[in-house]
């Protein structure tokens, strides 16, 4: 079983700075790593899928890099909107689908 | 509009059974595998069952194999999950999801999830 491993547990910052969040794959997923937004009491939604392509309706401040085992899900200016938490998926080794153990994302 | 419907959630003592159902609508429910994935309170996610679009393949997580069925009826547009011998761990919010792409992309899907359900809660508990 693949594990992911995000980092950090918490990131608190101001409106309009860059978020940086990290996960880390316990081995190769090649380009098979999406991200999801969660917000108190809602479903997780979809944001980017194969680290780097944006899912329908999500707007260009967010964006993913990486590959291998290190990917990087950045929000380049922060808005309100945008406190959540934030999970890392892998499908390049499954079943099992695996998470990450989230980021959570707090706005000043 | 594109949706999933969850129903059948509640409190069950521990030992005890449950169904989850998932009504679709919207979209070409036959089409697409489906999955459920659960999240204890103030926990991360967990994948736990996946069906194929036509209902013919599944895989279940390893926490709750031999113990949960996912199966699915498409004349009805339904996803059901089937749980057994529920222990105080399985306590979770249980959602369904749909794949991201159709059947085209393998029968089980390409393993992103693009749609979601609002989500059950099964408490066990005596």
């Amino acid at each position: 079983e693949i594990v992911l491993t995000q980092s950090p547990a918490t990131l608190s910052l101001s409106p309009g700075e860059r978020a940086t969040l990290s996960c880390r794959a316990s081995q190769s997923i090649a380009s098979y790593l999406a991200w999801y937004q969660q917000k108190p009491g809602q479903a997780p939604r979809l944001l980017i899928y194969d680290v780097s392509i944006r899912a329908t309706g999500i707007p260009a401040r967010f964006s993913g890099s990486g590959s291998g085992t290190d990917f990087t899900l950045t929000i380049s200016s922060l808005e309100p909107e945008d406190s959540a938490i934030y999970y890392c998926q892998q499908r390049g080794s499954w079943p099992p689908l695996t998470f990450g153990g989230g980021t959570k994302v707090e706005i000043k | 509009q594109e949706q999933l419907v969850e129903s059948g959630g509640g409190v069950v003592q521990p030992g005890g059974s449950l169904r989850l159902s998932c009504a679709a609508s919207g979209f070409t429910f036959s089409s697409y595998a489906m999955f459920w994935v659960r999240q204890a309170p103030g926990k991360g996610l967990e994948w736990t069952a996946v069906i194929s679009y036509d209902g013919s393949n599944k895989y279940y997580a390893d926490s709750v194999k031999g113990r949960v069925t996912i199966f699915r009826d498409n004349a009805k547009n339904t996803l059901y999950l089937h749980m057994n011998r529920l222990t105080t761990e399985d306590t979770a919010v249980y959602f369904c999801a749909r794949d991201l792409f159709d059947f085209r992309s393998g029968s089980l899907g390409y393993g992103y999830f693009d749609l979601w359900g609002q989500g059950s809660l099964v408490a066990v508990s005596s």
